[in-house]
């Protein structure tokens, strides 16, 4: 199985705050990589797909890079109605195995 | 509008089974991979398994912790897909989505979850 290590696992930030988080996969998974945000109680919503394509409706605030091993996951200025926790995902090989997820929180 | 809607969630004690239903609308429901993925309270979220279009065969895939225990099915003439859940343990306790196949480039949507609680 391929194991995806998201780090950092919880993190505080401001609004108007540039952060990254990282994904690393076990193994090389080219752009298989989607990004996920979820709130407390609701449903997760992708962002990116395709390791780098924003999702249709998805903030331009958010993007990601990375490929092979490595991914990223950049919001450029934090707005209030982001802090939620985000999972990657990699769906190049079965089983489907999201991160850890990291949790976003205000400082 | 595309809506995915999950029922049949409820109590179960450890060793029973229950069937979950994903009553699909709005795309094509014939040439559709579709998922279940579950998350446990307060804990991430782990894929459970797929099923391919019937034209594919409609065979199925599974996640270690839940073979030869679940089993998904498709009725495409109701455009619903089940999951069939025996042998069933504290650990399988969770909020179950449907979706559809990981990273489809042509969208993703999910139900909006049925609650699952395995306990004595």
């Amino acid at each position: 199985d391929i194991q995806m290590t998201q780090s950092p696992s919880s993190l505080s930030a401001s609004v108007g705050d540039r952060v990254t988080i990282t994904c690393r996969a076990s193994q090389g998974i080219r752009n298989d990589l989607g990004w996920y945000q979820q709130k407390p109680g609701k449903v997760p919503k992708r962002l990116i797909y395709a390791a780098s394509t924003l999702q249709s409706g998805v903030p331009s605030r958010f993007s990601g890079s990375g490929s092979g091993t490595e991914f990223t996951l950049t919001i450029s200025s934090l707005q209030p109605e982001d802090f939620a926790t985000y999972y990657c995902l990699q769906h190049n090989s079965d089983p489907r195995t999201f991160g850890q997820g990291t949790k976003l929180e205000i400082k | 509008e595309v809506l995915l809607v999950e029922s049949g969630g409820g109590l179960v004690k450890p060793g029973g089974s229950l069937r979950l239903s994903c009553a699909v609308s709005g795309f094509p429901f014939t040439n559709a991979w579709l998922s279940w993925v579950r998350q446990a309270p307060g804990k991430g979220l782990e894929w459970v398994g797929r099923i391919r279009s019937k034209g594919e065969g409609g065979a199925t895939d599974y996640a270690a912790p839940v073979k030869d225990r679940f089993t998904i099915s498709r009725d495409d003439s109701k455009n619903t897909i089940y999951l069939q859940m025996n042998s069933l343990k504290t650990e399988d306790t969770a909020v179950y989505y449907c979706s559809t196949e990981l990273g489809w480039g042509g969208g993703d949507f999910w139900g909006q979850g049925t609650l699952v609680t395995v306990s004595s």
